[in-house]
C-alpha cells in the first residue's frame, strides 16, 4: 500500500459544528503533515507529527486541534471554523529524514 | 522558515518543446530539493529531486539542474505534453533540515501545454 487516504473527500460545516478529517497510511511512515491549501496557492504547513508527537505547529488557531492515535493515522478536529478556514486540507507522510513526502487527495472543505 | 522563490508563475509552451520552470533558495544548509507536481482536484506528487552533491539528475523527460553556487535549482520538461499540464512546486526543507521538519513550497507555476 502506497497510498494516503483522507476522508472524507468533500465537507460542508457551518460555524458552530465540530467535525474530524481522518488521514491514514500504511507505508510505516513515522512522520505526519497537515498542510492547509487555498486555491491557486501552495500547500502551507500547520502541523509536523514526529513518531506520534506533535513537533511542529506553525502558529495555528486553536480551532484546529490534531490528534495522532497511532503510527498509521492522523486525525484533525474543527471546531467554531471561519468562512476564511474554507480550503482544501492535505494530509502528508514520509519516512523520518526524507522529504520525499506522500500525499493524500486532501478534504476539500467549505465553511459556511 | 527557508524561502523559496519560484518562477514564472505561469508557463505556456507547445507541443514537443521544452518548459523550464525556476527556483532560488536561501539558506546553504538543506541537502535535498524536490519538485511536486499537482493535478486539479488532488495532493502535489513527488516528481524528482536532486541533492547537491551532483548537479543534474535525469528522470524520463524531466530533468533538474541545481547550481550551488547560484543557490538555483530548475526543472525542464523535455518533449512537453498536454498531460503535463499541471500545477508545479519546488520546496526546500522547513527547520534544521532533520526530515521531519515539513517541507516549505515555492509559489507554484501553472503549466499549460498547447496541443
Amino acid at each position: 500500500d502506497t497510498e494516503v487516504t483522507q476522508t472524507p473527500k468533500h465537507l460542508v460545516m457551518g460555524m458552530t459544528n465540530k467535525k474530524s478529517l481522518k488521514c491514514e497510511q500504511h507505508m510505516g511512515h513515522r512522520a505526519m503533515y497537515w498542510y492547509k491549501q487555498k486555491a491557486k496557492k501552495p500547500p502551507e504547513l500547520m502541523f509536523v507529527y514526529s513518531y506520534e508527537k506533535l513537533s511542529i505547529n506553525e502558529s495555528v488557531p486553536s480551532r484546529f486541534s490534531p490528534e495522532c492515535p497511532n503510527s498509521s493515522l492522523l486525525n484533525l478536529h474543527l471546531h467554531a471554523l471561519q468562512p476564511e478556514d474554507s480550503a482544501l486540507y492535505l494530509c502528508a507522510s514520509s519516512q523520518t529524514g526524507f522529504y520525499g513526502y506522500t500525499f493524500g487527495s486532501g478534504t476539500r472543505l467549505t465553511v459556511v | 522558515q527557508q524561502q523559496v522563490k519560484q518562477s514564472p508563475q505561469s508557463l505556456i509552451v507547445q507541443k514537443g518543446g521544452i518548459s523550464i520552470i525556476n527556483c532560488a533558495y536561501e539558506n546553504t544548509a538543506f541537502d535535498y530539493f524536490p519538485w511536486y507536481q499537482q493535478f486539479p482536484g488532488k495532493g502535489p506528487a513527488l516528481l524528482i529531486a536532486i541533492r547537491p552533491d551532483v548537479s543534474e539528475k535525469k528522470e524520463g523527460r524531466f530533468t533538474i539542474s541545481f547550481n550551488k553556487s547560484a543557490k538555483q535549482f530548475s526543472l525542464h520538461i523535455m518533449d512537453s505534453q498536454p498531460g503535463d499540464s499541471a500545477t508545479y512546486f519546488c520546496a526546500a526543507p522547513g527547520y534544521s533540515g532533520g526530515g521531519a521538519d515539513g517541507l516549505t513550497f515555492g509559489k507554484g507555476t501553472h503549466l499549460i501545454i498547447q496541443p
